[in-house]
């Protein structure tokens, strides 16, 4: 079993649908990253969480510690939104960071 | 800022060619790391610099690969002789941690080395 998990792994939506994607882990952290990747490739850093919740724009970042548990997200979305969503956690014992395997975002217009 | 700067893009090689990659942090960031994704395995953590100096390479996959960091500057990530799985994209991200671990990491655009 993966340490960190995310869900779904594909999901399509049409345009100004809100979505949500998901990430469990397993392990202690001390900080929660959502990353999203362009389909040129590109990384960029959305959200860096250890509590509570974060908001930039139409994207939101929840985190829940005692469930170890993180949702993702996107209001409103839009076709420019598409692209792959990867939760990562820093393990608190051992400082690595975890990936999740990724969740692929489709938004039709 | 221009972010973290990587070169080559691409980068085509036969193998058992010496490859190098180079990484640029952003200004003022202490921390630098070196990924590789690949279909198989997704991101995965080849090596973590702060201050110049390497502190975890467990993730480095075998005598292959080497990483330097000379300076706050610039960082390299080399695989000789290189081989066809080595075939993958590497991200190279920075951070400024002054002594934290969890703060948020910059990547750069990545390099996409194909090894034929």
């Amino acid at each position: 079993k993966n340490e960190v998990e995310q869900s779904p792994q594909n999901l399509t939506a049409q345009e100004g649908e809100f979505i949500t994607i998901n990430c469990s882990y397993s392990v202690g952290i001390s900080a929660l990253h959502w990353l999203q990747q362009h389909p040129g490739g590109g990384i960029v850093s959305l959200f860096m969480l250890s509590s509570g919740k974060k908001k930039h724009g139409r994207l939101i970042a929840t985190i829940n510690i005692q469930e170890k548990h993180s949702s993702l997200h996107i209001t409103a979305s839009h076709p420019r939104d598409s692209a792959v969503y990867i939760c990562a956690v820093r393990s608190y014992n051992t400082d690595k960071l975890i990936f999740g395997t990724g969740t692929r975002l489709q938004v039709f217009p | 800022d221009a972010g973290v700067i990587q070169s080559p893009r691409h980068e085509v090689t036969e193998m058992g060619q010496e490859v190098t990659l180079r990484c640029k942090p952003i200004s003022g960031h202490n921390s630098l790391f070196w990924y590789r994704q690949t279909m198989m395995r997704g991101l995965e953590l080849l090596i973590y610099f702060n201050n110049n100096v390497p502190i975890d390479d467990s993730g480095m996959p075998e005598d292959r690969f080497s990483a330097k960091m000379p300076n706050a500057s610039f960082s390299t990530l080399k695989i000789q002789p290189s081989e066809p799985r080595d075939s993958a994209v590497y991200f190279c991200a920075s951070s400024n941690t002054r002594g934290k671990m969890n703060t948020e990491a910059f990547f750069g655009q990545g390099t996409r080395l194909t090894v034929v």
